[in-house]
């Protein structure tokens, strides 16, 4: 299973709301990835976390918040979003136990609009 | 600092004509290099990566990429492009020192007309 799992695939949140997204992955990757992008841009990175705990937080804004239960799952909570923060949300993992597949796999991505 | 160049925003190119898409680099310390294929509204799918090894590399569908470490590029041709291979393409590097950080180039538009 190579592959990266993400949800929901689309979401409408007001300014007010709290969400979450979800990512899942099953390849015993050691890092997982939040990404940014917004159309026609490359994906800009937020947050990463290694080994189930965040190792880079590129200066996100705090009202997104970063979880990681467990090795498989990876949570971006929102709150108080602005229009701005509306784009694509991509999750990544990579790294198996060899240490030696730097290829980040990407999820589908989680299209959000804030209105 | 580190950083990735891609030329071209957008590439047009007719069926079955030969394609190139330029990738620089600029690095002081060793890197990885990738390239992503972005399809509307899907996520990034890896096309082909450098790590080590044979500088040409090639992906399952005919795409090609060859490494040139004295003039810091990584750029991807295709000899006979077709309308499917219409997306946006994005050249990317790590570093040996830290996988974790994936840096992007601006993208390249490839345009496939009939």
């Amino acid at each position: 299973d190579t592959e990266v799992t993400q949800t929901p695939k689309h979401l409408v949140m007001g300014m007010t709301n709290k969400k979450s997204l979800k990512c899942e992955q099953h390849m015993g990757h050691r890092a997982m990835y939040w990404y940014k992008q917004k159309a026609k841009k490359p994906p800009e990175l937020m947050f990463v976390y290694s080994y189930e705990k965040l190792s880079i937080n590129e200066s996100v804004p705090s009202r997104f918040s970063p979880e990681c239960p467990n090795s498989s799952l990876l949570n971006l909570h929102l709150h108080a979003l602005q229009p701005e923060d509306s784009a694509l949300y991509l999750c990544a993992s990579s790294q198996d136990r060899t240490g030696l597949d730097y290829e980040q796999y990407f999820g589908p991505g989680t299209r959000l609009t804030v209105t | 600092a580190q950083s990735v160049t891609q030329l071209d925003s957008q590439v047009p190119v007719f069926e079955e004509a030969p394609v190139e898409l330029r990738c620089n680099y600029s690095s002081s310390v060793s890197v990885y290099l990738f390239w992503y294929v972005q399809y509307p509204n899907q996520g990034l799918q890896l096309l082909l990566k450098y790590l080590s090894g044979s500088t040409l590399v090639e992906s399952i569908n005919g795409f090609e990429a060859e490494f040139n470490k004295s003039q810091t590029s990584f750029h991807l041709r295709k000899p006979s492009v077709h309308i499917s291979d219409t997306a946006e393409y994005f050249c990317a590097v790590t570093f040996h020192y830290n996988t974790d950080k994936l840096i992007f180039g601006t993208g390249t538009r490839l345009q496939v007309f009939p």
